[in-house]
């Protein structure tokens, strides 16, 4: 057990570029969680994975945002025409079936992205 | 709506020190309630969970208790160590078919001085 894994740590990019942030899950886990953590706060959830199926997106997911995970493995979270409000540390937790209400919510290192 | 208020920080203690950190929450029905914990460069980590009323977690000398007639789930510890530094954030899963995440609170950063 490798932990979640989260590439790149760090993204700096130019406002108005796309970005594309990739997470790999602890294997055997089912579910999946992206949340973005701005300075000083607490994570925000983005959206929520079950497999390869999308259930939940937050309303901060706005239409420049889109996630995917294809065939339930690991998942991609692409900002396209990135803004500088968008400078951020997007998270990656997955949990195992039947383990949401207990937390049990495994967190990647995240990835910074800074946006210029 | 479901939200989790927690005591600013920073909180800067002595070794061996008494802590708490006071977290409230607001949710409908009844949420299951935690502390994560990031230390410096690491990813979040659940440090302890309580999912129902009058339950107590705990986890490496860390305790809180869910109280229902409080909306509060308190951190406390009796005997802080250097080690414990870190910033630690509140946080629940409202009690909702189909709900499944984590609601934070902005987090409290411990410095723990020897």
């Amino acid at each position: 057990d490798t932990g979640v894994s989260q590439n790149p740590r760090h993204k700096i990019t130019k406002r108005g570029q796309n970005v594309t942030f990739r997470c790999d899950p602890i294997s055997e886990h089912n579910r999946l969680y992206w949340y973005r953590q701005t300075l000083g706060q607490g994570p925000e959830f983005l959206t929520y994975f079950q497999n390869e199926a999308q259930l939940e997106k937050s309303r901060l997911l706005s239409d420049r945002f889109s996630a995917e995970r294809p065939k339930g493995s690991f998942s991609t979270l692409e900002i396209q025409r990135t803004e500088q409000g968008d400078s951020a540390m997007y998270l990656c937790a997955s949990s195992p079936k039947g383990g949401d209400r207990g937390g049990e919510q495994y967190f990647g290192p995240g990835t910074r992205l800074t946006v210029t | 709506g479901n939200s989790v208020t927690q005591m600013e920080g920073p909180v800067t203690l002595s070794e061996e020190a008494f802590l708490t950190i006071n977290c409230t929450y607001t949710a409908t029905g009844y949420p299951s309630l935690f502390w994560y914990v990031q230390y410096p460069g690491e990813g979040l980590q659940l440090l302890l969970k309580a999912t129902k009323a009058d339950d107590k977690g705990s986890n490496k000398g860390f305790e809180a208790t869910y109280r229902k007639e409080t909306t509060s789930f308190h951190l406390e510890k009796g005997s802080v160590q250097v080690s414990d530094s870190a910033v630690y954030f509140c946080a629940l899963i409202p009690f909702s078919g189909g709900y499944n995440k984590l609601i934070f609170g902005a987090g409290t950063r411990l410095a723990v001085h020897p």
